[in-house]
């Protein structure tokens, strides 16, 4: 089983569009979240953290829930500058490495 | 305050030829880790530098190895290329003690490998 596991995508959206992104780590040990975007053949650029609380900014409202080990982004009132791919990432304490997903494509159509 | 930089932007190697990529650290952080990130695929942890010494390593053989100097910049060395190993190598840099925190990426090298 993969550490951590998205969608497969890719998911097409009108603008204007709710898309939600969904993630599922393995390992309980995992201290710290985050959903990364990566534009094409460019780096991945740290989108939001996740918190238990949840968070959100602007568009973007991600959630955690530990129990269930999952992780969500949801993206409201999509615009075509949203298309990318976004990357769940997991950490565990300590000098531990990031952990990414898959990633999940996103196309955003006008 | 400067970013990390790698180089080079895109090289094309010959299968069993080795090459060397470089990356610099940002200001500030004293860890770098390497990432290979081949096409529709997540990055995948290579190895972690912190201190000039090898710090965690994910599940790369051998003739992928590494090296950090006294500034903290990094080159990542690759013997014997395989065509798989065609891919988007990432640097990203860190400050020990941050967590998952504060990591700043690179934009890349692209190996291809024919």
């Amino acid at each position: 089983r993969k550490e951590v596991e998205q969608d497969p995508g890719p998911f097409n959206v009108p603008e204007g569009a709710t898309v939600a992104f969904n993630c599922t780590y393995s390992n309980s040990a995992s201290q710290s979240f985050f959903w990364y975007r990566q534009d094409c053949r460019k780096e991945p650029k740290l989108l939001m953290s996740v918190y238990s609380s949840g968070n959100e900014d602007g568009r973007f409202t991600a959630q955690l829930n530990r129990a269930s080990q999952y992780i969500s982004l949801l993206i409201r009132d999509s615009k075509l500058s949203d298309s990318a791919t976004y990357l769940c990432v997991v950490n565990m304490i300590g000098h531990t490495p990031l952990v990414f997903g898959k990633g999940t494509r996103l196309s955003v159509i006008a | 305050e400067t970013g990390v930089t790698q180089s080079p932007t895109h090289l094309i190697k010959t299968r069993g030829q080795q090459v060397t990529l470089r990356c610099s650290s940002q200001s500030g952080h004293n860890t770098v880790s390497w990432y290979q990130q081949a096409l529709g695929q997540g990055p995948q942890f290579i190895f972690q530098y912190y201190r000039e010494e090898e710090n965690g390593r994910g599940n790369f053989p051998p003739r992928f190895s590494g090296l950090q100097f006294p500034n903290y910049s990094s080159e990542l060395n690759v013997n014997a290329l395989e065509l798989d190993d065609s891919a988007l190598y990432l640097c990203a840099s860190s400050l020990a003690g941050q967590g998952g925190y504060g990591y700043t990426f690179g934009s890349g090298t692209r190996l291809t490998v024919v």
